[in-house]
């Protein structure tokens, strides 16, 4: 079994400010990370994954991520956000050799001017 | 590119109404499964297939029936709705497994109140 934790449920920051997701996982096998984004009133769409490799994985829209194993993190970073970044934005894991994903609950970014 | 198409994306429904929920790709993916969204909790597993004729249960399968009678279609069944089921539901596909680095592909969502 795995499990998701974002630790933040709203993160309200300026715009052209940086911004960091926090998410943790637990998980008792190997898994694969995603970050998706979800804007108002539409579908997920994929920002980023980390399957293997280098643990700095870039995605759409000028976000990155880290995998941090001994912490079992995998934080969604950004240096500079606009408005048009307002949006939830849910952190997911894989066990290997599936194609479900355990969601977290979810980050409400809000980019005020 | 059609990609993921659920239907209908709103629906009301009276409480012990049944309904089916139908999501196609056109994409030829072997995965398909349904997540249900409700505020505050994410985005939860009701049913997924990995492949025609082979379904098997998630997190939260109570009160859901699902069938894959062919690669594309893999509609969601509601037998006896209940106002617990009011959420948004969302349909995913995807080639393969995840280990092979193929996305996971969401459709638009199906918004269902029941009354």
């Amino acid at each position: 079994a795995q499990s998701v934790t974002q630790l933040d449920s709203q993160v309200p920051v300026f715009e052209e400010a940086p911004v960091e997701l926090r998410c943790n996982y637990s998980s008792s096998v190997s898994v694969y990370l995603f970050w998706y984004v979800q804007y108002p009133n539409q579908g997920l769409q994929l920002l980023l994954k980390y399957l293997s490799g280098s643990t700095l994985v870039k995605g759409i829209n000028g976000f990155e991520a880290e995998f941090n194993k001994s912490q079992t993190s995998f934080h969604l970073r950004k240096p500079s956000v606009h408005i048009s970044d307002t949006a939830e934005y849910f952190c997911a894991v894989s066990d290997k050799g599936y194609s479900t994903l355990t969601f977290g609950k979810g980050t409400m970014l809000l980019v005020s001017p | 590119n059609a990609g993921v198409t659920q239907t209908p994306k709103f629906q009301v429904l009276k409480t012990g109404q049944s309904m089916t929920l139908q999501c196609a790709q056109d994409m030829n993916h072997e995965y398909m499964s349904w997540y249900r969204q409700d505020p505050g909790m994410g985005l939860r597993l009701i049913h997924y297939s990995v492949g025609a004729g082979i379904t098997d249960q998630g997190e939260v399968p109570n009160g859901y029936n699902v069938s894959r009678s062919t690669t594309e279609d893999f509609p969601l069944r509601l037998l006896s709705a209940a106002p617990s089921q009011t959420s948004v539901y969302f349909c995913a596909s995807s080639k393969s497994r995840t280990s092979s680095g193929n996305t996971i592909y969401f459709g638009e969502g199906s918004w269902l109140t029941v009354v």
